[in-house]
């Protein structure tokens, strides 16, 4: 079935750093492909997206782009702030008819000043 | 902006009891979801619904658990007789057509004792 594998974390990193945070998945024919975060005590939001190989989604100074070749969609910002701090999940849905998020396992980003 | 609503935010509960999570989707969507993160673990589907039929459950989603949407505006998980290990966040969440992303509830998180 579909999955999603995501880098183990937490990502410790001071302010200003740059981050990447790797998503790879498994899917037969061509998944949608997300990024959502979780801040402290929240629930889920969606960070960006993208539909097709190719397509690169951005908001906030985050970007990931569809990587077909390489079934990727890691998550990049060129300089984190304190306020980053979070756990990322990166999630798809397939194509097959049904429209479930398959999540991977998120990856908690630590930002310190 | 539209968003999705989950009440109460926190329930406790004896094991054996029944419960009711409550959710109201956003107006106008048409795809409603629950999906379940227990502490430290990725986020799980449990079912889909639309057109007022169940279009997807996963295998977590057994006897013990029902959906139902009673009216036009809300959208309800039962469990009928919790155990210990359904302790979790239950997230609700909606989207407007196939194969989107979902916007998601803030969480209800059931602890159950």
């Amino acid at each position: 079935g579909d999955s999603v594998t995501q880098m183990e974390g937490p990502v410790t990193l001071s302010e200003e750093a740059f981050l990447t945070i790797n998503c790879t998945y498994t899917a037969t024919g061509y998944p949608s492909l997300f990024w959502y975060v979780q801040y402290p005590g929240e629930g889920l939001q969606l960070l960006l997206k993208a539909t097709k190989a190719d397509d690169k989604g951005s908001n906030k100074g985050f970007e990931a782009t569809y990587r077909k070749e390489t079934t990727s969609f890691h998550l990049e910002k060129g300089s984190v702030q304190v306020s980053d701090s979070a756990v990322y999940f990166c999630a798809l849905i397939g194509n097959t008819g049904f429209q479930k998020l398959v999540f991977g396992t998120g990856t908690r980003l630590l930002v310190s000043p | 902006e539209p968003e999705v609503t989950q009440t109460p935010s926190h329930q406790v509960t004896q094991m054996g009891q029944e419960v009711i999570l409550r959710c109201v989707p956003i107006s106008n969507h048409l795809y409603f979801y629950w999906y379940r993160q227990i502490l430290g673990q990725k986020v799980e589907f449990l079912v889909s619904f639309y057109n007022n039929e169940i279009s997807e459950k996963s295998e977590i989603f057994d006897d013990q658990f029902s959906v139902e949407r009673p009216d036009g505006s809300n959208f309800t998980l039962k469990i009928r007789s919790t155990k210990l290990e359904d302790s979790a966040m239950y997230f609700c969440a909606s989207s407007d057509r196939e194969n989107t992303e979902a916007f998601f509830g803030q969480g209800t998180r059931l602890t159950v004792v």
